[in-house]
């Protein structure tokens, strides 16, 4: 399964809200997982079964969509919020991330 | 809390094989809910799929690794492996160990930069 995010690149402000989306080659409803990498740090997971938030991961972050388009939505970005975000479907092996979307400010 | 450390050489000639190991501290490899999973990450590029393991033996690989890849797991020491064959300098990357749940990968090692040079 080929997972394309978009943006790949993406400018915003403290403050703003945003939306990065992950389009899959086929229906991965409920199957897809988001993670945030900082630079020179292990992935973190944030959001996991398309929409369920992990634990002490902020409210700001949700997950939606359905299908094959998932998305990621930052509600209030906060200066720690910037940095790059992926995702992966689980649903069938290999288990695919995206490309990533590089958010910056 | 869960804890999983990457080790291994961090020099690999081309044609020559990778081998890493990944410990785990912190909980069981023989947990019948979990996944033990390879990854890396290339310089400056996204992250890559390898393969994943049940303490059981059960594994699965990324297909576009063309057989090079296997993942093994000894529940006597808490730890699991890669190899990866024949490596070229397409394979330099940080390679991450992490436990896979039914939601995704829950926990990461810190990563090791794997350099394949003469």
């Amino acid at each position: 399964i080929h997972l394309t995010q978009s943006p790949a690149f993406l400018s915003a402000s403290v403050g703003d809200r945003v939306t990065i989306t992950c389009r899959a080659s086929q229906d991965i409803t409920g199957h897809l997982a988001w993670y945030q990498q900082k630079l020179g740090e292990a992935p973190k997971l944030l959001i996991s079964a398309a929409s369920t938030l992990q634990s002490g991961v902020p409210t700001r972050f949700s997950g939606g969509g359905s299908g094959a388009e998932l998305t990621l939505t930052i509600s209030t970005l906060q200066p720690e919020d910037f940095a790059t975000y992926y995702c992966q479907q689980l649903k069938n092996y290999p288990y695919t991330f995206g490309q990533g979307t590089k958010l910056e400010i | 809390q869960l804890q999983l450390q990457e080790s291994g050489p961090r020099l690999v000639k081309p044609s020559e094989t990778l081998s890493l190991t990944c410990s785990v501290s912190g909980g069981s490899i023989s947990s019948n809910s979990h996944y033990w999973a390879w990854s890396r990450q290339p310089p400056g590029r996204g992250l890559e799929w390898i393969g994943s393991i049940f303490y059981r033996g059960n594994d699965y690989y990324d297909p576009s690794l063309k057989s090079r890849a296997t993942i093994s797991v000894d529940t006597s020491k808490n730890q699991f492996s890669l190899n990866l064959t024949s490596v070229t300098a397409a394979d330099t990357a940080v390679y991450f160990c992490a436990r896979l749940g039914t939601g995704g990968v829950d926990f990461w090692g810190r990563g090791t930069l794997v350099t394949v040079s003469s």
